[in-house]
């Protein structure tokens, strides 16, 4: 039962550098979404995704791309890694059409300098 | 637009006292709303969800919410608190019919002996 994976768990970037965070589900959900966890600030919606092919702009998505070519995939790139955005990214799926049962991975800390 | 406002973000009670986290809501059509549980260094978790049925909802672990339209919260409690339950809980409203989750900044508690 794998649910949701997120790779990598840590990781540390210097200030304009690109990345991927990876983010892959076996449950055969059509929804999925990206987070960001910043204390005091709770959890902000970065981009979604309600299908293979479709990707939409969440509540904070300045900075970051995402692409959706598979059901199982969805990573998000930062572009020009900022301090800003250091944060912890949660991956998140669901079946969709109103579910409303977010299945989240175990997290990615990320830490740009 | 729809938000959530979560009051205190820290709550301490003794094992066995009454857990009352409070969340209200902004919403100018009826909301879908959901507390969702995070335990240290873990993605996230549904605990229970307000769909416009019945307005007491039960969840996992003994929690439960009521939804007051006249005051516009949905409060989560939990008659006796247990070590257990010392974790971070987050409040969430969607826009009807999606999985798009707006999260409120989230309440930690601690349970003391």
């Amino acid at each position: 039962n794998a649910g949701v994976t997120q790779t990598p768990k840590f990781q540390v970037l210097k200030t304009g550098q690109s990345m991927t965070l990876q983010c892959a589900q076996d449950m055969n959900h059509e929804y999925m979404s990206w987070y960001r966890q910043d204390p005091g600030m709770g959890l902000r919606l970065i981009h979604y995704s309600v299908g293979a092919g479709i990707t939409d702009q969440g509540e904070v998505p300045n900075g970051y791309n995402v692409s959706r070519s598979t059901t199982e995939d969805f990573p998000l790139r930062l572009l020009s890694a900022a301090p800003s955005q250091t944060s912890v990214y949660f991956c998140a799926s669901s079946t969709g059409q109103g579910s409303w049962k977010l299945f989240f991975g175990s997290g990615t800390q990320l830490s740009v300098l | 637009a729809q938000s959530v406002t979560q009051l205190g973000s820290h709550v301490s009670v003794s094992e066995g006292a009454l857990v009352l986290l409070r969340c209200n809501y902004s919403s100018s059509v009826p909301p879908y709303l959901f507390w969702y549980v995070q335990y240290p260094n873990q993605g996230l978790q549904l605990l229970l969800k307000y769909t416009s049925a019945a307005t007491l909802v039960k969840g996992i672990n003994g929690f439960e919410a009521e939804f007051k339209k006249s005051e516009t919260s949905f409060h989560l409690t939990k008659p006796s608190a247990h070590m257990s339950d010392a974790a971070e809980y987050f409040c969430a409203v969607s826009p009807y019919n999606t999985d798009k989750l707006i999260f409120g900044t989230g309440t930690r508690l601690q349970v003391f002996p």
